[in-house]
């Protein structure tokens, strides 16, 4: 089955401890994003991937690292997090001759 | 980064009503994408517009690309429980599929 899968579903950290979401795509798409989706502002783009080591900054990449070392996989890292990046992320993937993202089904993360 | 508006924020409909949901925004885009997010899912894409005017349908969903390029129109007709949800617009301002822009969400909910 195409989907994205991000792991975990749900997670519960202390400010200042590092974290890593993972993203994993088995449709063999070029493009790859990182979503956050707050209460009254919709999803914000994070950072978004191109292809293989291609990667920029989307409106709200503050706090966030990503790396694509391999075109299945586009990790979110959290070097430190803190109170106000508790979200609902969602990692999504495109190909690059079909408009529009597929999304995973989000990683809800609390950071205390 | 660009903004874009919907309304409704929220919607409180009977099962069988019509729906209509509109987004705007003050820069033009060249495509004009709606999803549906469920909860506690990631948003899927229901309808993809490509050029100023355009008239889209999906099933009982019927999506326009507005001439202004700044602006586009969803409709439900004949609601039925799984319409219940939070639908989405997104834009993307240039010709690649790295940086869409959504909307801050219309949720949908049907009154028995």
């Amino acid at each position: 089955e195409a989907q994205v899968t991000q792991n975990p579903r749900y997670l519960i950290t202390v400010t200042g401890k590092k974290l890593t979401v993972t993203c994993s795509q088995n449709m063999n798409h070029e493009y790859m994003s990182w979503y956050r989706q707050d209460p009254g502002l919709g999803l914000r783009q994070i950072y978004y991937s191109m292809n293989v080591e291609v990667t920029d900054k989307g409106d709200v990449p503050e706090g966030y690292k990503v790396s694509r070392k391999e075109k299945r996989n586009f990790p979110l890292i959290l070097e430190s997090p803190s109170p106000n990046q508790t979200s609902l992320y969602f990692c999504a993937s495109s190909s690059q001759d079909r408009y529009g993202y597929t999304f995973g089904s989000g990683t809800r993360l609390t950071v205390v | 980064g660009q903004q874009l508006n919907q309304s409704p924020q929220s919607m409180f409909i009977q099962e069988g009503e019509d729906v209509s949901m509109n987004c705007t925004s003050s820069s033009i885009f060249n495509t004009w994408l709606w999803y549906k997010q469920d909860p506690g899912e990631g948003p899927v894409l229901l309808i993809a517009l490509y050029k100023a005017g355009e008239l889209t349908s999906n099933g009982r969903l019927t999506a326009q690309f507005g001439i202004t390029r700044k602006d586009s129109f969803l409709n439900i007709s004949a609601s039925i429980p799984s319409d219940v949800g939070i639908y989405f617009c997104a834009g993307i301002a240039n010709f690649g599929n790295e940086k869409l822009t959504f909307g801050t969400g219309t949720r949908l909910t049907i009154i028995p």
